[in-house]
């Protein structure tokens, strides 16, 4: 089985703009969780998409969204890039919803650089 | 505000030996205590976890050990190998709908040398 697929790997954008991140989960997977990577914050918790509906979203601003599709794919959007937005974005997939007695499967992760 | 702290930073042990990181949590409503495995250019990957209800889960040359009067939780790793050399973040989660994600520690860096 295909594990999770980030897209694109690595990207540098610069500040103000905006940015879209893919990831594909596992197959049968209909769970997409979204996290940030940084050396400072280490692992932080976006958001999580079931049946593409968003069920728990964590401490960030507005400028961080999501959404899933129909086929369990699912996309971020980071909106008006600041320096800090520089990270891993990291995805992970599960079969079912929620996190807790749930494995999460990650990706690779995007490294977003921000100039 | 930092939920599950983790220690040490980095640790170096040498093969054979015991490898032992530990988290200390805030939140005693955290129902599930996973630890992830993280090389470099991958994504983590769950090692190994545990519930509340059990003071010891052992699985090959890992074990989670759980003390939840003291809100700690410790990685030991027997007979470390060369091969151990990663990353490892202890993490948390409750149960709650709405409020249901998984905590980190800030990760340690162990290096285990021949």
């Amino acid at each position: 089985k295909a594990g999770v697929t980030q897209t694109p790997r690595y990207l540098i954008k610069t500040r103000g703009q905006q940015v879209t991140l893919s990831c594909s989960p596992i197959s049968g997977h209909r769970s997409v969780s979204w996290y940030q990577q940084t050396p400072g914050q280490g692992l932080q918790f976006l958001f999580e998409y079931f049946s593409e509906t968003q069920r728990n979203k964590g401490n960030f601003p507005g400028r961080f969204s999501g959404r899933q599709f129909s086929n369990s794919r699912s996309e971020m959007n980071v909106s008006t890039l600041e320096l800090g937005d520089s990270a891993l974005y990291l995805c992970a997939s599960s079969p079912w919803a929620g996190v807790t007695y749930n494995e999460q499967f990650f990706g690779p992760g995007t490294r977003l650089t921000v100039l | 505000q930092q939920q599950v702290k983790q220690s040490p930073q980095s640790l170096i042990v040498q093969k054979g030996g015991i490898s032992i990181i530990n988290c200390a949590y805030e939140n005693t409503a955290f129902d599930y205590f996973p630890w992830y495995q993280q090389f470099p250019g991958k994504g983590p990957a769950l090692l190994i976890a545990i519930r509340p209800d059990v003071s010891e889960k052992k699985e090959g040359r890992f074990t989670i050990s759980f003390n939840k009067s003291a809100k700690q939780f410790s990685l030991h790793i027997m007979d470390s190998q060369p091969g151990d050399s990663a990353t490892y973040f202890c993490a948390a989660s409750l149960s709650r709908f709405g409020n249901e994600k998984l905590t980190f520690g800030t990760g340690t860096r162990l290096t285990i040398i021949p």
